[in-house]
């Protein structure tokens, strides 16, 4: 089955940096790669995915890149402000009508 | 409109006791996950159904564990004689399903359960 690695598992910046975080993944058959992100209490919420046909997607502050010859793909967060603090997850899964698998969990810590 | 709603948001039970978690998806949506999240872990799928297909109960990590959706809506997840291993927050997802082009499955709150 699918294995998702994920790092770092905590990540402190100050407001105004940017933060990357970075996943592998085992299966060359995934082809959909969600990030969410988790406030505490909340369930997860999807900020941005990316599917196997694209090596790059950006959406305002938030970009993700994919690199499907070595199995890897990065969430990139610029102009990092303190209600970025939160956990992030990356996922993978086949053809997205499966369950995701999920990487362990990024807390990131934005510094005012 | 209205998210996934799950019920309850807390639950403490006794080792050995039965309990039942509810998960409402958005209306319309024929997809429905169960995943566990241990504390200060990632999430763990437990089933999945899709319509009216057999569920994909791979992630079920044992026959304690059991998961019904009535009439392709509401799914109730049963854990029978909990164990203190069972603590954990259970999270529930809905996706519209295999028609059209959204991949996006929306999460619940879920619902933490402790046993004492």
């Amino acid at each position: 089955g699918e294995n998702v690695e994920q790092h770092p598992s905590t990540l402190g910046v100050q407001e105004g940096d940017s933060a990357v975080i970075k996943c592998t993944y085992s299966d060359s058959a995934s082809n959909y790669f969600p990030w969410y992100k988790q406030e505490l209490g909340k369930g997860p919420q999807l900020i941005i995915d990316i599917r196997s046909n694209v090596g790059e997607k950006k959406d305002q502050r938030i970009a993700v890149t994919l690199n499907k010859t070595a199995k890897h793909f990065s969430l990139h967060i610029t102009e990092t402000q303190p209600e970025d603090s939160a956990v992030y997850f990356c996922a993978a899964s086949d053809t997205g009508r499966r369950a995701l698998t999920f990487g362990s969990g990024t807390r990131l810590q934005v510094q005012p | 409109g209205a998210g996934v709603s799950q019920s309850p948001s807390n639950k403490v039970t006794e080792k050995g006791k039965d309990v039942e978690l509810r998960c409402d998806p958005i209306s319309g949506h024929t997809a429905l996950y169960w995943y566990r999240q241990s504390l200060g872990q990632g999430l763990e799928f437990l089933i999945y159904f899709q319509g009216n297909s057999a569920p994909d109960k791979s992630g079920l990590p044992s026959d304690r564990f059991s998961a019904e959706r009535t009439g392709g809506s509401v799914s109730t997840l049963t854990i029978q004689r909990t164990q203190q291993e069972d603590s954990a927050v259970y999270l529930c997802a809905s996706k519209p399903g295999l028609a059209g082009d959204t991949y996006e499955q929306y999460f619940g709150p879920g619902t933490r359960l402790t046993v004492t």
